[in-house]
């Protein structure tokens, strides 16, 4: 497709229970972005992606969260041993540019994780 | 990246101008001050993104502070469809976003 496709768009899982979110970028798009936003808050840095390489873990919350990339495209997010807090919806975006400030961000439609 | 300070909400009629403020008082010289906009139950969109001139491009106008302190988004004729909530960000390399503006359109 011509945009960010993220899968699933809806996940509902059970406390402790593993997840795994995709994010599928615009082709040719190096730059990789994983965000989290909560209900009625802003967006939450995550994780960074240059090429396989991440080179911005900072936002990460804690070590159940990991995500990695393949290939300079398809990239996942897993959480491990889900939690209650973690309930959120999971956006991931791409970008031409090796830094934003160069160019926009194309974000995907989000996955909505619920956490029972 | 700077703290932004926007106001939680605004109103506007359609087919009026609409000026969304941003403070982002402790920016850095290399932070550029980006807009984005969130339609309910969708993915942020890009507006506009600038670092010291005014910016205008097919979707909005971004106006710069001298001291870069502040900015301001301008929607020319407010639509219906531009009702969505506005996040201003001053970062550099990757973006963060506060809780935004939510702007009200009424027809």
């Amino acid at each position: 497709g011509a945009g960010v496709s993220q899968s699933p768009s809806n996940k509902v899982t059970e406390k402790g229970k593993d997840v795994e979110l995709r994010c599928d970028p615009i082709s040719g798009h190096t730059a990789l972005y994983w965000y989290r936003q909560r209900l009625g808050q802003g967006l939450e840095f995550l994780i960074y992606f240059q090429g396989n390489s991440a080179p911005d873990k900072s936002g990460l919350p804690s070590d159940r969260f990991s995500a990695e990339r393949t290939g300079e495209s398809v990239s996942t997010l897993t959480i491990q041993r889900t939690q209650q807090e973690d309930s959120a919806v999971y956006l991931c975006a791409s970008s031409f540019r090796p830094r934003v400030d160069t160019g926009e961000l194309f974000f995907g439609e989000g996955s909505r994780l619920t956490v029972l | 990246d700077a703290k932004t300070t926007q106001p939680n909400s605004m109103e506007s009629n359609e087919e009026e101008p609409v000026h969304l403020p941003c403070n982002h008082s402790t920016i850095s010289g290399t932070d550029y001050i980006h807009w984005y906009r969130q339609l309910p139950s969708q993915g942020p969109e890009y507006v506009i993104h600038g670092l010291t001139s005014n910016v205008n491009n097919r979707m909005a106008s971004l106006a710069i502070a001298e001291d870069r302190k502040s900015s301001t988004l301008i929607l020319h004729r407010a639509t219906l469809r531009d009702a969505a909530v506005y996040y201003c960000t001053a970062s550099y390399g990757k973006l963060t976003f506060g809780q935004g503006t939510i702007l009200t359109v009424h027809p």
